[in-house]
């Protein structure tokens, strides 16, 4: 079975700039999560969706990041303007409650953001 | 709210040595536990997982026991290799939401010599 893959796996910009990140989950995971994973600190949930409606979004800053899932598959998450501190791992994770696999998520590798 | 605590690293230890990294948790329900890892330059993987009291996580040799009394989750393993060098998170879930979010613990960098 093919994993979360993610898109694209490293990025440097300028702050004021603005970045977008993909994500593909596992086919049929109805469950998707993007984390930030701040060097040295253990990932932090920013937005969790259940198909293509929003569970969770209290930790996401909504002044700057934006997150959406059409069609309850991909989603992106754009971040307008990006500020220094913004330099992270973007992690997707999926999760399908319904499967053999209970409340299990699987991550993707991740995209590296480094903002100058 | 729920949160998680770890040792706080890096460890080093050498090949073969036994190795406990220490994790406890704050939960106001009943969550499940897991430790995930981060070899260098992958993505986060479930090493294993306990989803109630009492129950023994295991996989590659690693093991962890869900201690509500002490609310703890160590994770030991009795002789590390060098392949085991990562970071290791400990983190819960709460198993009774229909869409469980993940508390990730600070990680723990471990290294091991040859």
């Amino acid at each position: 079975e093919a994993g979360v893959a993610q898109s694209p796996r490293y990025k440097i910009i300028e702050k004021r700039q603005s970045v977008a990140f993909w994500c593909n989950p596992i086919s049929g995971h109805a469950t998707l999560y993007w984390y930030q994973q701040i060097l040295g600190q253990g990932p932090k949930l920013l937005i969790q969706f259940q198909n293509n409606g929003v569970v969770d979004d209290s930790q996401l800053p909504k002044d700057r990041f934006s997150a959406e899932r059409l069609k309850g598959v991909d989603s992106t998450l754009k971040i307008q303007p990006a500020k220094l501190e913004d330099s992270a791992v973007y992690l997707c994770a999926s999760s399908d409650r319904y499967s053999g696999s209970g409340n299990e998520q699987f991550f993707g590798p991740g995209t590296r953001l480094t903002v100058l | 709210g729920d949160s998680v605590t770890q040792m706080e690293g890096p460890v080093t230890l050498s090949e073969e040595a036994f190795l406990t990294i220490n994790c406890t948790y704050t939960a106001t329900g009943y969550p499940s536990l897991f430790w995930y890892v981060q070899y260098p330059g992958e993505g986060l993987q479930l090493l294993l997982k306990a989803t109630k009291a009492d129950d023994k996580g295991s996989n590659k040799g690693f093991e962890a026991t869900y201690r509500k009394e002490t609310t703890s989750f160590h994770l030991e393993k009795g002789s590390v290799q060098v392949s085991d060098s990562a970071v290791y998170f400990c983190a819960l879930s709460d198993q009774n939401s229909s869409a469980s979010k993940i508390i990730f613990g600070s990680g723990t960098r471990l290294s091991i010599r040859p």
